[in-house]
């Protein structure tokens, strides 16, 4: 299984700031995903992250808000921009190979907006 | 779009075995997974099963699948007081993305 680190592990940022989060794989991974999980909620996927291409969005999810980076099959990055209260949430990297058999997830980044 | 439903909540006597059941919608899903959160840590997964499989077994665990309803379930036997988590059932709907159920609390009673 894959190793992932994300960084910061939490963090309480003011309305209208951005927070950029990175997550990083200890392998090369081919699928690279960035989820939200709200309080008390499941997951929802936020994006794809394609290396050396745009991310591919999900319904609801839009780059200005999201701006996702994948320079490399081990790191990608998610910002959460012009934040509001309603961004407070867990925030997930996760990673499959293509088949997605086996899909890990990192630690997670607890995001709290005041 | 695609959907996984659980039922919220489930209480169990430590020792006893857990039955913990998701029902989705998508009937090209190649992969059910599932996934345990414990408070204030990460999704680990557990286990997954192949869609041509009908049941998995994994130590204390046990995966059933039913694909003509669209029925899984997991089964903890022994459950213990450290089974005691939030459980995500999953499915891949060959869209190259995972779509997770609700979860299903799991509170093992001592």
């Amino acid at each position: 299984s894959a190793v992932i680190s994300q960084k910061p592990s939490r963090d309480i940022c003011q309305r209208g700031t951005s927070l950029t989060i990175q997550c990083q794989v200890d392998s090369q991974v081919t699928m690279m995903f960035w989820y939200r999980q709200q309080p008390g909620q499941s997951l929802t996927l936020i994006a794809t992250a394609n290396q050396g291409s745009e991310a591919t969005y999900e319904s609801g999810f839009v780059i200005d808000k999201f701006p996702i980076s994948r320079p490399n099959l081990t790191f990608s990055t998610l910002t959460v921009s012009n934040m509001s209260p309603e961004d407070s949430s867990i925030y997930l990297c996760s990673v499959a190979d293509l088949a997605l058999d086996e899909q890990y997830f990192g630690p997670g980044t607890r995001l709290t907006v005041t | 779009g695609e959907d996984v439903e659980q039922s919220l909540f489930l209480s169990v006597r430590e020792g006893d075995s857990s039955v913990i059941n998701c029902t989705y919608t998508d009937s090209s899903s190649t992969y059910l997974y599932w996934y345990k959160q414990e408070p204030g840590a990460g999704l680990q997964l557990l286990t997954y099963i192949f869609s041509n499989m009908d049941m998995k077994q994994d130590q204390r665990l046990t995966v059933l699948l039913n694909k003509k309803d669209k029925h899984l379930s997991l089964r903890i036997a022994d459950t213990q007081t450290g089974d005691s988590a939030i459980y995500f059932c999953a499915e891949n709907g060959g869209y190259q993305k995972v779509t997770f159920g609700t979860g299903t609390k799991l509170q093992v009673i001592p």
